[in-house]
């Protein structure tokens, strides 16, 4: 079965800087890697999907690589805002199979 | 737009009861799954449906049963509740409509008591 990793359990950084938060995977290459945000008590919400013959994909301030080489995304949260803190998940999809990471909780401080 | 409803949102049990958790979905997407999602251990697939009248386990299903009879409607009963799974659930459906992407209910929270 697909593993996923995401790099650190939590992230802290100053309001302003770029947080960078990373999702390694094993096994077969997904077709569809996806970032997902979640706050307390609530449901994971989408935020960016990139196909496996996409390098980078942008919305606003959000930047995902996906790199199926290395077998890893990385999800780039720039100018970051205290309200940018929660917890991000990544998750590959092949087919109609979601697999989600741990998550990264991340706090932007002010 | 209400999407998809999980009810209920909370609820305590005891152990060796049957509880049943219902999700309903407003986008007729023909995908749903149940998830549940513990500290430490992130989401994890217990079971999923492509369609009506189909269902497939996941990672985690021992202990579970689903139906889904209809496209709107996915419950999740655990027939005999153990301490064990005590976690959030989340309820989730994809479709043709949401470009692979998949959306999340608010969660039922269970206590196992």
């Amino acid at each position: 079965s697909q593993k996923i990793e995401q790099n650190s359990e939590a992230l802290n950084i100053q309001e302003g800087k770029t947080a960078t938060l990373t999702c390694n995977y094993t096994n077969y290459s997904p077709a569809y890697l996806q970032w997902y945000r979640q706050d307390p008590g609530r449901g994971p919400v989408f935020l960016l999907l990139i196909r496996e013959n996409e390098k980078e994909k942008r919305k606003e301030r959000l930047k995902v690589t996906f790199d199926t080489t290395l077998k890893q995304s990385l999800f780039h949260i720039t100018a970051s805002q205290p309200a940018d803190s929660a917890t991000y998940l990544c998750a590959l999809s092949t087919g109609n199979q979601f697999y989600f990471g741990t998550g990264t909780s991340l706090t932007v401080i002010p | 737009d209400a999407g998809i409803t999980q009810s209920p949102r909370y609820k305590i049990t005891e152990t060796g009861r049957q509880v049943t958790l219902m999700c309903h979905q407003t986008w007729s997407h023909s995908y749903m799954f149940w998830y549940r999602q513990d500290l430490g251990h992130g989401l994890r697939l217990i079971y999923y449906s492509a369609a009506a009248d189909i269902t497939d386990k996941g990672e985690v299903p021992d202990g579970y049963v689903v139906s889904r009879s209809k496209t709107e409607n996915f419950p999740l009963t655990l027939e005999s509740a153990t301490r064990s799974q005590t976690s959030v659930y989340f309820c989730a459906s994809a479709g043709a409509s949401s470009g692979n992407t998949i959306y999340f209910g608010e969660g039922s929270w269970l206590t196992v008591v």
